[in-house]
């Protein structure tokens, strides 16, 4: 069975600060790798997806992913207070299904 | 568009008790998903459809029924809800490995 990780945090960072979250997945063969935010009480929204080993870069957020290391990261640039959120990795697997870690919650101060 | 709609937005049943949890989405998807969330637990599948006339277990399936009505439709049953079955539910549909979230149905079972 699939497993992912993540620290739970809360991760808190000041704005205008770099905010890092981290994933780690058990199956080697897995190809496709998410992240979504999840606000309090909102259902998740979909911010990167990313398949190819390295940097990819949406905005202020910057996914990377090392298939040798089995990591998934997410940077998100610039921080501000709407960044304040629980973010979700989640590992794509057969007819898209995903299995989600269980989310880091950020918190940005003002 | 509505997107993804899932009704009933919030349920409380009695241990026993039977209901089913609709999913509708007007975005011509083929493929759609249930999930639970948990508290601590992140997002877990119950069961999801490829396509129209086919479903299959996800990770945790015991205690629920799906059908999969027409493209748009998906239900979610639960014969008889146990406490164990508190949650959130969110229905969700896909096109290109993005997977799109209804609202969620918060579910509570004295």
């Amino acid at each position: 069975q699939k497993e992912v990780e993540q620290n739970s945090g809360p991760l808190s960072v000041p704005e205008g600060a770099i905010a890092s979250l981290n994933c780690t997945y058990s199956d080697r063969g897995s190809q496709s790798f998410f992240w979504y935010r999840q606000y309090s009480g909102k259902s998740p929204e979909l911010i990167m997806f990313i398949y190819s080993n390295g940097d990819k870069e949406d905005g202020r957020f910057t996914a990377q992913l090392n298939k040798a290391s089995q990591y998934v990261s997410l940077l998100i640039r610039d921080s501000q207070p709407s960044d304040s959120a629980t973010y979700l990795c989640a590992v794509g697997g057969g007819y898209s299904t995903l299995t989600f870690g269980k989310g880091t919650m950020l918190l940005v101060s003002p | 568009n509505a997107g993804v709609t899932q009704t009933p937005k919030f349920q409380v049943l009695k241990t026993g008790q039977s209901m089913t949890l609709q999913c509708a989405q007007d975005m011509n998807h083929n493929s759609m998903y249930w999930y639970r969330q948990d508290p601590g637990m992140g997002l877990r599948l119950i069961y999801y459809s490829a396509s129209e006339g086919t479903t299959d277990k996800g990770e945790v399936p015991n205690g629920y029924n799906v059908s999969r009505l027409n493209k748009r439709e998906f239900s979610l049953r639960l014969e008889s809800a146990a406490p164990s079955q508190t949650s959130v539910y969110f229905c969700a549909s896909s096109v290109d490995n993005e997977q799109f979230f209804g609202p969620g149905t918060r579910l509570t079972v004295l």
